[in-house]
């Protein structure tokens, strides 16, 4: 079972670039969220999205987009990278919005230069 | 907003011994989730808790959430490095069974053996 499956694993970007962070699951799972680690501030959320076409924000949406046009995918966008958004990455789904077990994928470490 | 706190922030523990991690929430929990990390690697689901006075047991690793539902405790019943790693509770920030967490710092878990 793939579960959730986020690429790239590591990245290094340079000030400025934009890319965009894949997550995908084989679920069939209504719920998919992005988060972000940094040591000493745990995990928060970035942005989520209840079933295709909605997405909405989390606690720290500013400088990512993202889009949900099919259930299984939901990729993170950064438009214009910058050293703060070095950090680690976990995409997240869940069968629904609330009251299931929530799978997280391995991460994508990204660099800022 | 909902803060979630661990302690301890780090154990040492010989293998063999049994120890308790906790989790304290600054309001009261509907949906307390308890994950571990190894360094490089995602976040495995352990355990779900959503009724005041829970237990729910896995191998040897137990998890309660107490009847007030503002605290919870993971308990290891003779560590084996196996369990080493770090272990963070998560719950939803939105005060309702949702799958908006927010997240602890974590407890850094050493098993000397």
């Amino acid at each position: 079972n793939a579960g959730v499956t986020q690429t790239p694993k590591f990245q290094v970007l340079k000030t400025g670039q934009s890319m965009t962070l894949q997550c995908a699951q084989d679920m069939n799972h209504e719920y998919m969220s992005w988060y972000r680690q940094d040591p000493g501030m745990g995990l928060r959320l970035i942005h989520y999205s209840v079933g295709a076409g909605i997405t909405d924000q989390g606690e720290v949406p500013n400088g990512y987009n993202v889009s949900r046009s099919t259930t299984e995918d939901f990729p993170l966008r950064l438009l214009s990278a910058a050293p703060s958004q070095t950090s680690v990455y976990f995409c997240a789904s869940s069968a629904t919005y609330s009251g299931n077990t929530i799978y997280f994928g391995e991460g994508s470490w990204l660099t800022v230069v | 907003s909902q803060e979630l706190e661990q302690s301890p922030q780090s154990l040492i523990v010989q293998e063999g011994k049994n120890l308790t991690i906790n989790c304290t929430s600054s309001k009261t929990l509907y949906g307390l989730y308890w994950y571990k990390q190894k360094y490089g690697e995602g976040l495995i689901f352990l355990m779900m808790l959503q009724k005041g006075g829970e237990e729910k047991s896995h191998e040897k690793i137990t998890a309660k959430l107490d009847e007030k539902k503002q605290q919870s405790s993971l308990h290891i019943t003779a560590s084996q490095p196996s369990h080493a790693g770090i272990y963070l509770c998560g719950a939803d920030a939105d005060g309702g069974a949702t799958n908006k967490l927010i997240f602890g710092t974590g407890t850094l878990l050493a098993v000397q053996p």
